[in-house]
């Protein structure tokens, strides 16, 4: 597609409901990151992936989090048994491949609200 | 660690008129990138200006450009000219060169407000 693409836009939830959000990369790039954005603050980092695999999870806030890259393109990002604290926009990126100089492009988010 | 700090929660700039935006940061690397990105209200993180931090001339796009002090580890981004679609939040980001290393680190961001 012609940029990254994320859904749903919205999601409201109930405490404890377990959560999928999608991203669609841009067409052709191997690197994808999620990073979650709070009210009031910055993007803080979560997970990248090179290709399929993981390169770096250190971001994820405990083991209710989890994301997948199953072909290398598509990116599901798992909460389960969600809390009020996971509210928050959930932000998807890609870029052409890894490293500092290389531009990352970011979708729109997905606005989790956890009721 | 490598924090960014962006001291201004909020400004305004008239129409036509410039402004400058402060972000410093703090690393004990010498090999990196720094970032503004801008938000509008769709949410999505549009790249404003990138610079290296072994390059030593500031880096300019159009009416955005930026005032890198790297010994005293300041990022400034200045807009000229101001227009009403300049309106948004600013982020400052920090992102080392080293391959393998992707995070980006964000700071807490400036909105400014364009008075018509």
């Amino acid at each position: 597609g012609a940029g990254v693409s994320q859904t749903p836009s919205n999601k409201v939830t109930e405490k404890g409901k377990y959560v999928e959000l999608r991203c669609d990369p841009i067409s052709g790039h191997t690197a994808l990151y999620w990073y979650r954005q709070s009210l009031g603050q910055g993007p803080e980092f979560l997970i990248y992936f090179q290709g399929t695999g993981a390169a770096d999870d250190s971001g994820l806030p405990n083991d209710r989090f989890f994301a997948v890259r199953p072909e290398g393109s598509v990116s599901t990002l798992k909460i389960q048994r969600t809390e009020r604290g996971d509210s928050a926009v959930y932000l998807c990126a890609s870029s052409l491949t890894a490293g500092g100089g290389n531009t990352i492009y970011f979708g729109e988010g997905s606005w989790l609200t956890v009721v | 660690a490598q924090t960014v700090t962006q001291s201004q929660p909020e400004m305004s700039v008239q129409e036509a008129e410039t402004v400058t935006l402060s972000c410093t940061y703090d690393t004990s690397e010498s090999d990196y990138y720094l970032f503004w990105y801008k938000q509008p209200p769709s949410r999505q993180m549009i790249l404003v200006i990138r610079q290296e931090a072994y390059k030593q001339q500031n880096a300019t796009e159009n009416r955005f450009s930026v005032n890198f002090q790297k010994a005293a580890k300041s990022f400034s981004l200045k807009i000229s000219d101001s227009q009403l679609g300049d309106a948004a939040m600013y982020f400052c980001a920090y992102r080392y060169s080293n391959f393998g290393n992707e995070k980006l680190t964000f700071g807490t961001g400036t909105r400014l407000t364009i008075i018509p």
